[in-house]
Formats: structure tokens, C-alpha cells, sequence
């Protein structure tokens, strides 16, 4: 069966501080993979998705960045955090077929100081 | 553009009670329609879906019937739980578009014993 992987649950860091928040996909193969972050009593915000190895598609310019070095690893970076980065970032995957739902990792829980 | 309506919540029901979250939807060809749950401080879980008009998915007493004539996906449980507690979230897919789902807003359910 597929799982999803997200580190760290939690991650406390100061303003300016970089950022790496991994997450990795077992038992499928060539996922499409989205970051999204959930904001306190929010929806979901899409960040970034990416069909492919070394392809990544922004859906909201900002401080992040995404890549995808590895098949099944997708990785949610930024060089200087500001306070306005804090929140919940959740990464998913999917099939890539419309009638198939996305698969959502437990979460990592930002908060910068 | 495709979007997602969403009952505003927060929701607040007695053990027992009748539950409806209704959820509407503009869409730019033929969606498939999904419910999602996430209890607190994890990632979104598949609750059910459908693919066609008509289509009624189910699971854990939860129902939602696909209503392509009033563009509507409401969600319903004949009797909710303490632990059916949670954020809801209404979500579309349509086509070709790398797997991306459009998500309401969420509604949160609270249910008293």
C-alpha cells in the first residue's frame, strides 16, 4: 500500500533562519506531488505541485521554493523564513487522474519567532 | 475558473443530531467531487467521493449525492458522533490538470455529548 511521509511534525525557527521540509512517497511510482500550507482556521492554500523528477509548477509567488530530487521526494525549502511563512504545511500526492483523490502526509506544524 | 462553496461553520451539533455541510461548486467541464476530514493536527483524509452524476458515495454513515442539476455535493450523516468531530473540506477535480483539486474553505464540526 502507498504511505506518506512528512519530517518534522513540529519545527520551531527564528525570523531569517532557513527552512527544509521533506517528504517522501512510498508504493507508487511517478506521483504527482503538492505542498500546500493551512493557514490557523483556514483552507488549504496549493503552493507548488510537480508531474515529474526536477519539475516544479508555483502556484503563489512568495519566500518559498520546491524541489523534487528524487521520483517520490519532494522537498519545501526557503533561504530566510519571515513571520508570515508560519503555519501548517501538508504535502500530498496523487495519481494525477481527476476521479482519484489526493493522499495527504500528517502535516508539519511552522512556527518562526 | 473552478471553485468550491462551502457551508460556513463552525458547526456546532448534540450526539445524535442530523448532519448537513452543504457544498456547491462552479466547475469548467465534468468534476469529480470528494469530501475530505481532518481531525486536529493531522493531514486530510479521502471521507468519500463521486465521479458522475448521480453517484452517491458513502462511508462511515456519511452520504453525499453528486447533483450535477443544482451543481451541489452536500455532505450527510443520519446521526453524528462525538468523534465525528472535525474540520470538513469539500474538494473538485476536472480533467487534465495535473490532479490539482479545488478546496473549500473547511467547516468545522463540533459535536457535544
Amino acid at each position: 500500500s502507498q504511505t506518506i511521509h512528512q519530517w518534522p511534525a513540529t519545527l520551531v525557527q527564528p525570523v531569517g533562519s532557513p527552512l527544509s521540509l521533506e517528504c517522501t512517497v512510498e508504493g507508487t511510482s511517478n506521483p504527482n506531488l503538492y505542498w500546500y500550507r493551512q493557514a490557523a482556521g483556514r483552507g488549504l492554500q496549493l503552493l507548488f505541485y510537480s508531474v515529474g523528477i526536477g519539475q516544479i509548477s508555483s502556484e503563489v509567488p512568495q519566500n518559498l521554493s520546491a524541489s523534487r530530487p528524487q521520483d517520490r521526494q519532494f522537498i519545501l525549502s526557503s533561504k530566510k523564513l519571515l513571520l508570515s511563512d508560519s503555519g501548517f504545511y501538508l504535502c500530498a500526492w496523487s495519481s494525477g487522474s481527476s476521479n482519484q483523490p489526493q493522499h495527504f502526509g500528517d502535516g508539519t506544524r511552522l512556527s518562526i519567532l | 475558473g473552478n471553485s468550491v462553496t462551502q457551508m460556513e461553520g463552525p458547526v456546532t451539533l448534540s450526539e445524535e443530531a442530523f448532519l448537513t455541510i452543504n457544498c456547491t461548486y462552479t466547475a469548467t467541464g465534468y468534476p469529480s467531487l470528494f469530501w475530505y476530514v481532518q481531525y486536529p493536527g493531522e493531514g486530510l483524509q479521502l471521507l468519500l467521493k463521486a465521479t458522475k452524476a448521480d453517484d452517491k458515495g458513502s462511508n462511515k454513515g456519511f452520504e453525499a449525492t453528486y447533483r450535477k442539476e443544482t451543481t451541489s455535493f452536500h455532505l450527510e450523516k443520519g446521526s453524528v458522533q462525538v468523534s465525528d468531530s472535525a474540520v470538513y473540506f469539500c474538494a473538485l477535480s476536472v480533467g487534465t490538470n495535473a490532479g490539482k483539486s479545488t478546496f473549500g474553505d473547511g467547516t468545522t464540526l463540533t459535536v457535544k455529548p
